[in-house]
This record gives C-alpha cells, sequence and structure tokens, in this order.
C-alpha cells in the first residue's frame, strides 16, 4: 500500500504557483521522496525527489518539512500543459524496492 | 522520450488468447519494472528484474509471467486473457535498481484491451 496522502484534486489558474501538498508521516530515515506526474493516458513522468535538503530543478521545487513526515511540490508557473495526476511516493534508498503508486493529485490547470 | 521503448502500442485480443507485450529499457539500465493500470485500480507493479533475475513480484496473476534476456530487454507473457485483463501496461527501467535515490524512466505503454 502506498505510504503517502494526497488530496485527489486540486485547481489552479494558469501562471500561478501550484502547491501540491503530501502527507508522509510513517517515512523512514532512509527512503526518499519522489514525485511523478502521469498527463492523461501517457507514462508516468520523473519530476524529483529528496532525501532531507529541498530540491529545485528546470520543473519544480520540493519542500520536505524538518521532521520529514510532509512534503509540498511547487510548479512555480503552471501552464495548461501541466494539467495531470501527482504522485508522491515514498521509497528506500537501499534499492530493490518498486515504487508504489497511490491515487495522486489530479491538478487541473485552468486559463 | 524516455528512452524506454514499448510494442505494441495496441493490442486487442480474445478471451482465453495470449499476448507478449514486449520493452526496451533505456540504453545501460539493468532493471525493468512491469506496472499494470486499469481504470479501477489505478497504477499496480506486477514485477521486477535486475540484469535478467527476478528481484521484486507484485500483485502478478500465475497467468502472467515475465522475463529479462540477455540484451537487457524484457517480455511479459498473458495468458488465458480475460475481460478484465484490459489495462494499460507499461514498463519502466532503472540504472540499477532505485539505488540512491535513482530515477525511474516509463515506456509509453501498451493498450491491452480483451474483447
Amino acid at each position: 500500500d502506498a505510504k503517502t496522502t494526497q488530496p485527489p484534486s486540486m485547481d489552479c489558474a494558469e501562471g500561478r504557483a501550484a502547491n501540491l501538498p503530501c502527507n508522509h508521516s510513517t517515512i523512514s530515515g532512509n527512503e526518499y521522496v519522489y514525485w511523478y506526474r502521469q498527463i492523461h493516458s501517457q507514462g508516468p513522468q520523473y519530476i524529483i525527489h529528496g532525501l532531507k535538503n529541498n530540491e529545485t530543478n528546470e520543473m519544480a521545487s520540493l519542500i520536505i518539512t524538518e521532521d520529514r513526515k510532509s512534503s509540498t511540490l511547487i510548479l512555480p508557473h503552471a501552464t495548461l500543459r501541466d494539467t495531470a495526476v501527482y504522485y508522491c511516493i515514498v521509497s528506500a534508498r537501499s534499492g530493490n524496492t518498486p515504487l508504489v503508486f497511490g491515487k495522486g493529485t489530479r491538478l487541473s490547470v485552468i486559463a | 522520450d524516455s528512452g524506454v521503448t514499448q510494442t505494441p502500442k495496441h493490442l486487442i485480443t480474445a478471451t482465453g488468447q495470449r499476448v507478449t507485450l514486449r520493452c526496451s529499457p533505456r540504453s545501460g539500465d539493468l532493471s525493468v519494472y512491469w506496472y499494470q493500470q486499469s481504470l479501477d485500480q489505478g497504477l499496480q507493479f506486477l514485477i521486477q528484474y535486475y540484469n535478467g533475475e527476478e528481484r521484486a513480484k507484485g500483485n502478478i496473476l500465475e497467468r502472467f509471467s515475465a522475463q529479462q534476456f540477455p540484451d537487457l530487454h524484457s517480455e511479459l507473457n498473458l495468458s488465458s486473457l480475460e475481460l478484465g485483463d484490459s489495462a494499460l501496461y507499461f514498463c519502466a527501467s532503472s540504472a540499477r535498481g532505485l539505488l540512491k535515490g535513482e530515477k525511474l524512466f516509463f515506456g509509453s505503454g501498451t493498450q491491452l484491451s480483451v474483447l
């Protein structure tokens, strides 16, 4: 079973920041937080991941709370093409543990 | 383009039949994963191979089997097909098996329709 909790859906105005929350209160010290998204029926796409520190790349920023029990994915300037299901996943860093996808958050970016 | 290639893109078959889905991982990736996505079940992990050996097993039915060949491509065999097997089947690959925060790259999937 997925070890994360996400809101089922969110709306965001085009051009505004989209902040997607994720609760992972049972995360252990050796587990990463991953974010993936799936646009319509395409294959899921990697966005970002982190262990303790906040991370930023060309797609998004990941803010992890100090106790690591929750995180927020930030899309700084959402576009219509960011409409997708966003999955927050925790996974052990030791490898050979497959990523378990929950139901994710369906983000709708509105013009 | 993720670099993971899946064929065929679409497959229509009848109940009771057997089909084979094929996946070529990204160049250099040793680990291959299969996922099934149906409308009511979401994205479900089926099985993982690493360098030809099975490494992890999820909710894969006994009617389903998979293997990874020496050239690292993988095949998922589905037999005695039922209507409920209709789904999107995704293959994904990673370099060594998600060690230390590796990324998982997904193919574009095979849409299986069992009539």
